[in-house]
């Protein structure tokens, strides 16, 4: 099975701190598309982004940032100057191009304490 | 906008029972997705379907089996029931444009349910 791997089961950190999450994926296929999702404690799925195979320029959004090298089959993810509200779990999921095979990571749990 | 619909949002059956859980969405999407999430485990695929009348299995498909009618409706069942298939499931869908899939699922709020 092609899996994705986010080796932090837990982090937590301080507010204001940066954070990076890390997610390793593995794939067959020339395209493909990578995602984060944030699943905050209430439980539903909240979509950050999506990047396709042949674009590996980072992403600066607000505070979030992510680095995507297809070097090392890598997509992580940096909250800068992190908050309370980023407590959440985090997950890194790759997809086919046409859809199938849409997996999910297990997930990181990211604390931030006041 | 209701965007993607699952029922029951609560269930407990008993080992060996039966129950089909049902999804719809208003959004015309092609792809539709069910997963079950596990502590610990992430988002797990059990099946997914590109379009009307297809289906695939993903990474969990055994002891499930789904159904896909029409554009709007992806149910899962559980024939008979096991312990191990207690989890909160969700349903989800996405788009198809130009032959490639826009990424974004839309996910149902989930499904908990529990096998005694």
């Amino acid at each position: 099975a092609q899996k994705v791997t986010q080796a932090q089961t837990e982090i937590s950190v301080v507010e204001k701190e940066d954070v990076t999450l890390d997610c390793v994926y593995e794939t067959r296929d020339t395209t493909y598309y990578l995602f984060w999702y944030k699943q905050p404690p209430s439980g539903e799925l909240v979509f950050l982004i999506r990047r396709n195979s042949f674009d590996e320029q980072n992403e600066i959004s607000g505070r979030y940032s992510w680095n995507f090298q297809k070097s090392t089959s890598s997509f992580n993810f940096t909250i800068t100057a992190s908050q309370v509200v980023d407590s959440a779990v985090y997950f890194c999921a790759r997809s086919h191009r046409y859809g199938q095979n849409f997996v999910f990571g297990p997930g990181t749990r990211l604390s931030v304490l006041p | 906008n209701a965007g993607v619909t699952q029922t029951p949002k609560f269930q407990v059956l008993k080992t060996g029972q039966s129950m089909t859980l049902q999804c719809a969405q208003d959004m015309n999407h092609n792809s539709m997705y069910w997963y079950r999430q596990d502590p610990g485990m992430g988002l797990r695929l059990i099946y997914y379907s590109a379009s009307e009348g297809t289906t695939d299995k993903g990474e969990v498909p055994n002891g499930y089996n789904v159904s896909r009618l029409n554009k709007r409706e992806f149910s899962l069942r559980l024939e008979s029931a096991a312990p191990s298939q207690t989890s909160v499931y969700f349903c989800a869908s996405s788009a198809i444009e130009g032959g490639w899939v826009t990424g974004e699922l839309f996910f149902g709020e989930g499904s908990r349910l529990t096998v005694l």
